[in-house]
């Protein structure tokens, strides 16, 4: 079975914080991606990333980083969070060459 | 570009009725549809997906779903609904960006069960 696990379920942090969402996937998978789930607008793609090191801006990047150092382990990072980056953020992994994406359990992010 | 579409955020049917769910996409090329259900406070999980061949796909749960090319629809469908099928369900359509695909999704439709 195909595993990724999100580093928090819930989160609240401070204005202006730099927050840390953490996402690793257990299948080997070439492709991660981070989406941001708000109620009414369905995912919107973030950030993903098809190679070690390597990343591409998806939708809505804006005020959004992600790093990708090791294959299994992709980091989505927002540097000064701001009240609108309050979201439910989902993380998900697929192989090349497939189509289907395997998600995480989400980050309830709360920001004050 | 291409877009998903949902009709109806919100839809409630009694328990043992059919469930109808509507999803329309646009796409130029032959699409990779999908459907995915996301349970209150989970992520999502794969339903069912069209690729190529039979035009009638079944998935888990009691759930499939038809994909009309002259309608460009993929309607999700279960004869007879259960209180455990309340959750949100999103479509979504695989489309090619250079060299990688990507899905592009619908906005979500909340199925609530009414007993």
């Amino acid at each position: 079975d195909v595993k990724v696990t999100q580093s928090s379920r819930y989160l609240v942090k401070r204005t202006g914080e730099k927050v840390f969402l953490e996402c690793v996937q257990d299948m080997d998978h070439e492709n991660m991606f981070w989406y941001r789930q708000d109620p009414g607008l369905g995912l919107r793609l973030i950030y993903f990333s098809y190679d070690v090191k390597m990343k591409e801006k998806g939708d809505i990047p804006e005020g959004y980083s992600v790093s990708r150092e090791k294959k299994e382990r992709f980091s989505l990072i927002l540097e000064s969070a701001s009240t609108n980056q309050t979201s439910m953020y989902l993380c998900a992994s697929r192989a090349r060459g497939s189509y289907e994406q395997y998600f995480g359990p989400g980050t309830r992010l709360t920001v004050t | 570009a291409q877009s998903v579409t949902q009709l109806g955020s919100h839809v409630s049917v009694s328990e043992g009725a059919l469930v109808l769910l509507r999803c329309n996409y646009s796409s130029s090329v032959p699409p990779y549809l999908f459907w995915y259900v996301q349970y209150p406070n989970q992520g999502l999980q794969l339903l069912l997906k069209y690729t190529t061949g039979a035009t009638l796909v079944k998935g888990i749960n009691g759930f499939e779903a038809e994909f009309k090319k002259s309608e460009t629809s993929f309607h999700l469908t279960k004869p007879s609904a259960h209180m455990s099928d309340a959750a949100e369900y999103f479509c979504a359509v695989s489309v090619q960006m250079d060299s990688n695909y990507q899905l592009i999704w619908g906005a979500g439709t909340k199925l609530i069960i009414k007993p």
